[in-house]
């Protein structure tokens, strides 16, 4: 079974330009977690996307912006770039949204997104 | 290939018991260490990070991590768990590379703690 696929692996990107980042759920996963890593921090919250709406966002900018298709998958957009964004941007996904449950979370490998 | 073990898949125990979940990882170079909660039906929130420096370190909600080099380990440790507790727990380590650094997930540890 595959799992949780991103793309680009690397991104590079000058300032003030968009960027879109990609993300593939594991088959049958309908939560999609965006989350940052910049140079020196932990992961940080970005956006949670559950059948394909956005059910909780992170203290970010509201030029972060993404969405869930259909399919599940979903896209992460960062609008005028600052210097600051680059950072690694994983995608994690899970069964289902539960209050209770405490379903396994899947990461994949991650966007190296360079700004300039 | 680097990667990193979580040894516990799952881990129940009593409130007021002491926790210690193990994380080893294979990577003889420079590390960053982190270790991440999941409350059920949340994201992923930091408990505490290892860059540099006291290799004994302090996070939230009286969770602490020792880094051994040695041993390439991080485990973490809380002295008396609380049933709120409850959640599975991530050890994730940068490896710093410089063809570029690479994050890597433990499978995670359920913790259960019985009030």
């Amino acid at each position: 079974e595959a799992g949780v696929t991103q793309s680009p692996t690397h991104l590079i990107k000058t300032r003030g330009q968009q960027a879109t980042l990609r993300c593939s759920p594991i088959s049958g996963h309908t939560s999609v977690y965006w989350y940052q890593q910049a140079l020196g921090l932990g992961l940080q919250f970005l956006l949670w996307y559950d059948e394909g709406e956005e059910r909780n966002r992170g203290n970010f900018p509201p030029r972060f912006s993404g969405r869930q298709f259909p399919n599940y998958s979903s896209e992460l957009n960062v609008n005028a770039l600052e210097l600051e964004d680059s950072a690694l941007y994983l995608c994690a996904s899970r069964v289902h949204r539960s209050p209770t449950a405490n379903e396994k979370l899947f990461f994949g490998s991650g966007t190296q997104l360079s700004v300039l | 290939a680097q990667s990193v073990s979580q040894h516990n898949h799952h881990v129940i125990l009593s409130e007021a018991a002491s926790l210690e979940l193990g994380c080893n990882y294979s990577y003889g170079g420079t590390v960053n260490l982190f270790w991440y909660v999941q409350y059920p039906g949340q994201h992923l929130q930091l408990l505490l990070k290892y860059f540099s420096g006291d290799p004994l370190v302090k996070g939230i909600k009286g969770f602490e991590a020792e880094f051994i080099k040695s041993k390439f380990s991080f485990n973490l440790r809380k002295p008396s768990v609380q049933w709120s507790d409850t959640a599975e727990y991530f050890c994730a380590v940068t490896m710093i590379k410089a063809a570029g650094n690479k994050l890597t997930f433990g499978g995670g540890t359920r913790v259960l703690v019985k009030p």
